[in-house]
């Protein structure tokens, strides 16, 4: 089966950084995503990586090993307003993504 | 302001009841998807469509069907409503169904009840 697997909930500190970890097993691999959700609120794109190595854009990073099935979002400079939900997507051969269940990321003051 | 749109935002919906859920976008995006997400569960695909006149059947699409008349427009339909499908229905929708170009573009969603 399919399966991605991320941490339910992790908390930081207000300009600290933080590593959110994905794992996947999928059926082939077209690219990975990683997406911000607010909470109510609609998922909004974040990153996309389909080679490996880092992706970076702004205080947001991404890595992705293929090799390991592993990818990490990496949040720097952590401001109140990051505290959201971060979803893993991988792309599957048929070009569909399966989602992780999402990481809830709290920011303390 | 270009995007997507659905309708209703929330609905509370009697069991065996049938019921639409609207989603148009303006973006002139070939391919459009509907996910439900449900707490602890990641989003699932209901159904998806490629491009306009074709859909697609995703993980979980039992009791639900799409049409996709035109390129603007996937509606989602629930025949008879089971309190099991309570849950939050996105919408999305992306330029093409792969690569890079497959960022997609979510609605704001609709929460369903089903009592």
């Amino acid at each position: 089966g399919q399966n991605i697997d991320q941490p339910t909930e992790m908390t930081a500190t207000e300009g600290a950084i933080v590593q959110i970890n994905c794992t996947y097993q999928t059926s082939g691999f077209n690219g990975l995503f990683w997406y911000q959700q607010h909470a109510g609120e609609a998922p909004t794109f974040l990153s996309y990586n389909v080679l490996d190595g880092l992706e970076e854009k702004g205080r947001f990073s991404s890595f992705l090993s293929r090799s390991k099935g592993y990818s990490y979002l990496l949040l720097k400079e952590l401001q109140m307003k990051d505290s959201a939900s971060y979803l893993c997507a991988v792309m599957d051969s048929n070009y569909q993504l399966i989602w992780g269940a999402g990481t809830k990321l709290i920011i303390k003051p | 302001i270009a995007g997507i749109t659905q309708a209703p935002t929330s609905q509370i919906l009697a069991a065996g009841r049938r019921m639409t859920l609207r989603c148009t976008q303006d973006m002139r995006h070939n391919a459009m998807y509907w996910y439900r997400q449900d707490l602890g569960l990641g989003l699932r695909l209901i159904h998806y469509s490629n491009t306009a006149g074709t859909t697609g059947k995703g993980e979980v699409p039992d009791g639900y069907s799409v049409s996709r008349a035109n390129t603007d427009d996937f509606p989602l339909t629930l025949a008879s409503a089971v309190p099991s499908q309570t849950s939050v229905y996105f919408c999305a929708s992306s330029e093409g169904a792969g690569g890079p170009y497959n960022e997609q573009f979510f609605g704001p969603g609709t929460r369903l009840t089903v009592l």
